[in-house]
């Protein structure tokens, strides 16, 4: 099985832009789970899509957003980019939702990550 | 407040030599623990997860409620353990809030 795909690998942005960002699933995988990953504030939980609906978000701006289509690929738009937007995002997908309210956690697999530069 | 502290940033051992990764957790809910492991150019990875009660790699960890801890143990370091290690806490129903990660070295 093919694992978790992310385009592109690197990325390099100046502050104001947008960019979009694209993780495809292991396939038979529902959910997608984004995360930001900096030497400062470590992993961070951007938000997760399952079904094609955002089921959980993370503490970030607005100005993070994302998708998910019907074959369960996502992507990450990030608007009007800052310069402590630089980071790996990492996406990760589950057969699952990634949690099942207490009753269980499903096994995430994570991809390369996107590297994101913003100058 | 939800959080996962993993009080050492690096953690350097000799081989054979014992290896305690510690994190703390701080959670209301039932916890449920999980480590996660990212070797040098690999992808992040489950390690194990407390409910499963597995060893893995010959790492074990134990939940500890009273401590709110989920220290990550190795009685015999190798090399090829180094790596960069993050500690994870499932919240009831949203998301898996890390900890900042503590990177293992073990010298030869």
């Amino acid at each position: 099985k093919a694992g978790v795909t992310q385009t592109p690998r690197y990325l390099i942005k100046t502050r104001g832009q947008q960019v979009t960002l694209s993780c495809s699933p292991i396939s038979g995988h529902r959910s997608v789970s984004w995360y930001q990953q900096t030497p400062g504030q470590g992993l961070q939980f951007l938000f997760e899509y399952f079904s094609e609906t955002q089921r959980n978000k993370g503490n970030f701006p607005g100005r993070f957003s994302g998708r998910q289509f019907s074959n369960s690929r996502s992507e990450m738009n990030v608007s009007t980019l800052e310069l402590g937007d630089s980071a790996l995002y990492l996406c990760a997908s589950s057969f699952g939702r990634l949690v099942f309210g207490g009753k269980g956690t499903d096994t995430q697999y994570f991809g390369p990550g996107t590297r994101l530069t913003v100058l | 407040a939800q959080r996962v502290t993993q009080p050492e940033k690096l953690l350097s051992v000799f081989k054979g030599a014992p290896v305690e990764l510690k994190c703390n957790y701080s959670y209301s809910g039932s916890p449920e623990l999980f480590w996660y492991v990212q070797y040098s150019r690999q992808r992040l990875q489950l390690l194990l997860r407390h409910i499963s009660r597995e060893s893995i790699k010959g790492f074990t960890a134990d939940l500890n409620k009273g401590e709110t801890s989920f220290h990550l143990k190795k009685p015999f370091a190798q090399e090829e353990d180094s790596a960069m290690y993050y500690c994870a806490l499932a919240v009831n129903t949203d998301k898996l809030i890390f900890g900042t990660g503590t990177r293992l070295q073990v010298f030869p």
